[in-house]
């Protein structure tokens, strides 16, 4: 079975400081991972997917991720928060059976403080 | 249109009615989902479908009753909710079944059963 472990449901940064938010996963299988944002009131957008290519993933808004798999992690990072990043993160392992079926993470919401 | 649309964006209901919750994929993808997001619990699979066949039911109640006419439609037929059914419900598609396919979301509906 799959699981995601995010560590910190709140997360709060100044503008322009880096941003980090911590995913641990499980997976009986190599994990397709990605990561997803929502913003209030609206559906969740992908950020970024990790399925076995380089370790180092680049997604949109200048955020990036890097799988690691000795210590089962996946953690976004930004260098820079923008007031525009304010939102909850989720991250994601694909399931192993055949099929397409997403384990979130209980997610993180991100605050920026100006 | 484009992209993902779920109607109506907000429903009330009593625990009589029945409703209906509808979702229109726009990106030609094949595969389709309901999840389930309520306060402080993870994302919840309920369905998928592939190319109209339900593939995945994960034990939802059966006060909740899916539909996929075609690849790009989907339902959820309500009827007898439970106020604990007060949720954000999230519609998604996806290319195929594939585990590296990611999937995209609608804004959702946020249901309140009364």
């Amino acid at each position: 079975a799959q699981s995601v472990t995010q560590l910190g449901s709140h997360v709060s940064v100044s503008e322009g400081a880096l941003v980090l938010l911590r995913c641990n996963y499980s997976s009986s299988v190599p994990p397709y991972l990605f990561w997803y944002v929502q913003y209030p009131n609206q559906g969740l957008q992908l950020l970024l997917k990790y399925t076995s290519a380089a370790t180092l993933v680049k997604g949109i808004n200048g955020f990036e991720a890097e799988f690691k798999k000795s210590e089962t992690s996946f953690h976004l990072t930004k260098p820079s928060a923008h007031m525009s990043d304010a939102a909850e993160y989720f991250c994601a392992v694909s399931g192993a059976s055949a099929g397409n079926m997403l384990t979130f993470g209980g997610g993180t919401r991100l605050m920026v403080k100006p | 249109e484009t992209g993902v649309t779920q109607t109506p964006r907000h429903l009330v209901m009593g625990m009589t009615n029945k409703k209906s919750l509808k979702c229109e994929q726009h990106l030609g993808h094949n595969a389709m989902y309901w999840y389930k997001q309520s306060a402080k619990k993870p994302l919840e699979l309920m369905f998928v479908y592939n190319f109209k066949e339900q593939t995945e039911n994960n034990s939802v109640p059966s006060r909740f009753s899916p539909e996929c006419p075609n690849s790009s439609h989907l339902f959820l037929h309500l009827h007898t909710l439970q106020p604990e059914d007060s949720a954000l419900y999230l519609c998604a598609s996806s290319q195929r079944l594939r585990r590296s396919d990611e999937q995209y979301f609608g804004p959702g509906t946020r249901l309140t059963v009364t």
